[in-house]
């Protein structure tokens, strides 16, 4: 059963607008990590944003915000500020399974292409 | 410098030939990760470790193995029993003990069945 679910296969969004990427998830563990990787067109995979289970508060870092919604099980990612380098595509993770395991799983993604 | 590297960047790979993949890290991470990638797809665990001597297979293992003989090591071989193996690999690593570690990944390798 697929575990992160990202519905839009692709956005397109005007430079200096922010842009919100769906993310929801599957799981029944009450221990669990989200985070949002950015891939370029080189291949290369950046860390953007992570968000824990038991994080009261939203997490943010620069122009990245993730608005938690723990009961409806949505870790959606906002871009602020659009910028052409946004350009890319977008993937959800979570880490679920304990201490013990260390599993790692990934949405199909999103891609973001900004317009000038 | 610390990282994780990838070799080949690209192999080409003739039909009912085993490839291996290699994947090192400098990180001292515990945790070591194998996916692949469809050309505008996500990416699927192929197979993941924890420790030395201990891995797990992902949801799509069929037609791969892995080892993990020591800790900055986890070579991936894709098996003639693979039908579809034309696709991006990418190794990653996290430290593994802490929830928010996130994971860090190498520059992938390319790989085309010829």
């Amino acid at each position: 059963a697929q575990k992160i679910t990202q519905t839009q296969p692709g956005m397109f969004v005007q430079e200096k607008e922010a842009v919100t990427l769906d993310c929801t998830y599957d799981t029944s563990d009450q221990s669990y990590g989200l985070f949002w990787y950015k891939q370029p067109s080189s291949g290369e995979m950046i860390f953007l944003i992570y968000q824990g289970s038991y994080d009261e508060q939203n997490a943010t870092e620069g122009r990245y915000s993730l608005n938690f919604q723990k009961a409806r099980k949505s870790a959606n990612l906002v871009i602020s500020a659009s910028q052409l380098g946004d350009s890319a595509m977008y993937f959800c993770a979570m880490r679920e399974g304990g201490n013990n395991d260390y599993k790692l799983s990934f949405g199909a993604g999103t891609t973001v292409t900004v317009r000038a | 410098d610390g990282g994780i590297t990838q070799s080949p960047k690209y192999l080409f790979r003739k039909e009912g030939q085993n490839v291996t993949l290699s994947c090192e890290q400098n990180l001292n991470h515990d945790a070591m990760y194998w996916y692949r990638q469809d050309p505008g797809q996500g990416l699927r665990l192929i197979y993941y470790s924890q420790i030395v001597n201990d891995f797990q297979k992902g949801d799509i293992a069929e037609g791969y193995s892995v080892s993990r003989e020591k800790k900055e090591s986890f070579p991936l071989t894709v098996t003639s029993a693979q039908k579809n193996p034309t696709a991006f690999y990418l190794c990653a690593t996290r430290r593994g003990t802490m929830w928010n570690t996130e994971a860090f990944f190498g520059q992938g390798t390319r790989l085309t069945v010829v």
